[in-house]
């Protein structure tokens, strides 16, 4: 069972399009990371969000988390071919004590100039 | 400075060498884990070291050995690995604050090909 839902799985669009990939769960989150990785890279920090109803903006990247703490979603306005690549959404599960990551699945965005 | 980094940044290995893998950060974090992560897949977690002890290791073969010599390194030792632990392994740090959660930075990794 995947405790964090990504969604879309793999994106594809042209450039000046908006999108938006969301990260959905049935647990409560103590903070929710998005990163975005290049292939054979490490993971890239976007931002992280901790207060449940947070919005946060990254020049054209806005990111938000959800009220109860258990959703994010990041959304892309006027996308570029900079923007390619994959995005991955991670969280640490609140009241475990588990000092570890739960990682989304991925979405895989693909920006055609 | 946000840096962790990673050497080697590639590795080939055969299945009865012995090599190791390296990691370092300087921004005084308290914790350092061990990815691995197979192509098109999200990093799975390997171990964790929290003030430089052993916190969770997520039942990884014993072929995989991690060391934290002090707060700042982090060494993953490989013996006898198999052909399907090629993967990119990622190193990353975090601050361990309180209980309102936790900010992870990665390294740039290493890919790793077992022959």
């Amino acid at each position: 069972t995947q405790l964090l839902e990504q969604s879309p799985q793999f994106l594809s669009i042209q450039e000046g399009e908006n999108l938006t990939v969301y990260c959905n769960s049935s647990s409560v989150f103590s903070s929710l990371q998005w990163y975005r990785q290049e292939p054979g890279e490490g993971p890239v920090l976007l931002v992280t969000v901790v207060t449940g109803g947070e919005v946060k903006k990254l020049k054209r990247l806005t990111f938000q988390f959800g009220d109860a703490r258990k959703d994010s979603s990041l959304h892309i306005t006027a996308a570029q071919t900079g923007d390619t690549g994959l995005y991955l959404c991670a969280g640490e599960i609140a009241r475990t004590g588990r000092r570890a990551l739960t990682f989304g699945s991925g979405t895989r965005l693909q920006v055609q100039p | 400075d946000t840096e962790v980094t990673q050497t080697p940044k590639h590795l080939v290995m055969g299945m009865t060498n012995k090599k190791s893998l390296k990691c370092e950060q300087h921004m005084g974090h308290r914790a350092m884990y061990w990815y691995k992560q197979k192509a098109k897949k999200p990093p799975e977690l390997m171990f964790v070291y929290s003030y430089e002890k052993l916190s969770i290791n997520e039942s990884v073969p014993s072929r995989f050995s991690p060391e934290c010599p002090n707060s700042s390194l982090l060494n993953l030792h490989l013996h006898a690995l198999q052909p399907e632990d090629s993967a990119l392994y990622l190193c990353a740090s975090s601050q361990l604050q309180g209980p309102g959660g936790d900010t992870q930075y990665f390294g740039p990794g290493t890919r790793l090909t077992v022959l």
